[in-house]
């Protein structure tokens, strides 16, 4: 299993500039959460998603918009980039968010917005 | 979950040593608590889970403890390694149990 995979790795927006982070998962998970992590902080919850089609707000969905149309898939979309949306971009995901059921995070975007 | 916090932000130790990472918890209904293990420029990655209705839980070389009394969880790595540097993040689930609060983490520099 690849696990979790997430593309780009890396990528500069211009300020206004839209762009869609993909998020991938083979493990037939239900659960799929975006977090994105400042420099030296901990992880804060963007959007999760508790099964195809089915998405939920998390700690900081403003100037964000996801989608789940299948299992799989979980993209995040920027629609108009702010420098304060630099950040790390991390996707995970799990079978159920229950007791014992770890979530695997992808490698991470890193986003820069100038 | 309210607030999930950490005393030290970095905790320098030497190979060999014994690590304490310590989290301080608000929410006593809190069921169980997780820590994560975040290497430089990778995803965080679960390191060991503890249900509140155990004090302790060990795994390889790891070992969780809660106190519920205080509302504190600490993250013992025994004869600590150089792979063992990382940041380590506490969590716990949030109410509904489909997403966690991560703490801020710890930064553990473990020097051969």
């Amino acid at each position: 299993n690849a696990g979790v995979t997430q593309t780009p790795k890396f990528r500069i927006l211009k300020i206004g500039q839209s762009m869609t982070l993909q998020c991938t998962q083979d493990m037939n998970h239900n659960y799929m959460y975006w977090y994105r992590q400042d420099p030296g902080m901990g992880l804060k919850l963007i959007y999760y998603s508790v099964g195809a089609g089915i998405t939920d707000k998390g700690e900081v969905p403003n100037g964000y918009n996801v989608s789940r149309s299948t299992t799989e898939d979980f993209p995040l979309r920027l629609e108009l980039a702010a420098p304060s949306q630099t950040s790390v971009y991390f996707c995970a995901s799990s079978y159920a968010g229950e007791w014992g059921d770890e979530q695997y995070f992808g490698p991470g975007t890193r986003l820069t917005v100038t | 979950g309210e607030n999930v916090g950490l005393h030290l932000p970095t905790l320098s130790v030497q190979e060999g040593d014994n690590s304490i990472i310590n989290c301080a918890y608000s929410n006593s209904a809190s069921d169980y608590f997780i820590w994560y293990k975040q290497e430089s420029g990778k995803g965080p990655q679960f390191i060991i889970d503890i249900r509140s209705n155990m004090d302790k839980r060990q795994g390889q070389r790891v070992t969780v403890l809660l106190n519920k009394t205080v509302k504190h969880l600490s993250l013992q790595i025994a004869a600590t390694q150089p792979g063992d540097s990382a940041v380590y993040f506490c969590a716990e689930p949030n109410s509904g149990y489909s997403t966690l609060t991560f703490g801020k983490g710890t930064m553990l520099l473990v020097s051969p």
